[in-house]
């Protein structure tokens, strides 16, 4: 069955601290991954995807994420967070064939202490 | 260029109603996409549209329907509604869906049921 699975719900770092989200996949056939941030009150948006090729990706906002196929994982990462990366990042797994078939995680939270 | 609009922002019904959700996409946009972000689940896949027709529904009982316009515009129904139903609706578009290009969200329309 195809899934995703964040397994962090909640995480709180440090502004200037890295962040490392974790993602996890279950996907029969080549996944398409991609991240979002959704703010508070905000619709998502894209922060990065991955199709092929590098499987180091840069994505906006200083995020990048990589792509492990061995261990099925997607993590995202950010050197240095700032007070407005506090949001909920959401992983979610696609084939390219259609938008319609994406299947999200559940979520990670992200707060930043000051 | 506008976004993705979303109407009403919040909607309160009770229990056996029924609730009418609203998106416009962005200028140009002919496919529509619902989700349905119950807390803790992720996004869950509800509908798409594309050209005025169904072509994709996820797994939801018939009583979550939609339709879409001649304008690209597109309209969420939910009747008999259950009190699970409470949840933020999301509507997203994008141009075509053959290269499952990234997707556009509007803010959600957060719909509670008493």
């Amino acid at each position: 069955a195809q899934s995703v699975t964040q397994p962090d719900i909640h995480i709180t770092v440090s502004e200037g601290a890295s962040l490392e989200l974790r993602c996890n996949y279950s996907y029969g056939a080549t996944p398409y991954l991609f991240w979002y941030v959704q703010s508070p009150g905000q619709g998502l948006q894209l922060l990065l995807k991955y199709f092929s090729g590098d499987t180091l990706v840069q994505g906006i906002k200083g995020f990048e994420a990589e792509f492990k196929r061995s261990q099925s994982s997607f993590n995202l990462r950010k050197p240095s967070v700032h007070w407005s990366d506090a949001a909920e990042y959401f992983c979610a797994v696609g084939a390219r064939s259609s938008a319609s078939k994406i299947i999200f995680g559940s979520g990670t939270r992200l707060s930043i202490r000051p | 260029e506008a976004g993705v609009t979303q109407s009403p922002t919040h909607l309160i019904k009770t229990r056996g109603q029924q609730a009418t959700l609203r998106c416009s996409p962005i200028s140009g946009h002919t496919s529509v996409y619902w989700y349905q972000q119950a807390l803790g689940l992720g996004l869950q896949f509800l509908l798409w549209y594309d050209e005025g027709e169904e072509r994709n529904r996820g797994n939801f009982p018939p009583r979550f329907s939609g339709r879409q316009f001649p304008n690209y515009s597109s309209e969420l129904n939910v009747n008999a509604l259950e009190l699970e139903d409470s949840a933020l609706y999301l509507c997203a578009s994008s141009f075509l869906d053959r290269t499952n290009e990234k997707l556009f969200f509007g803010s959600g329309t957060q719909l509670s049921v008493l």
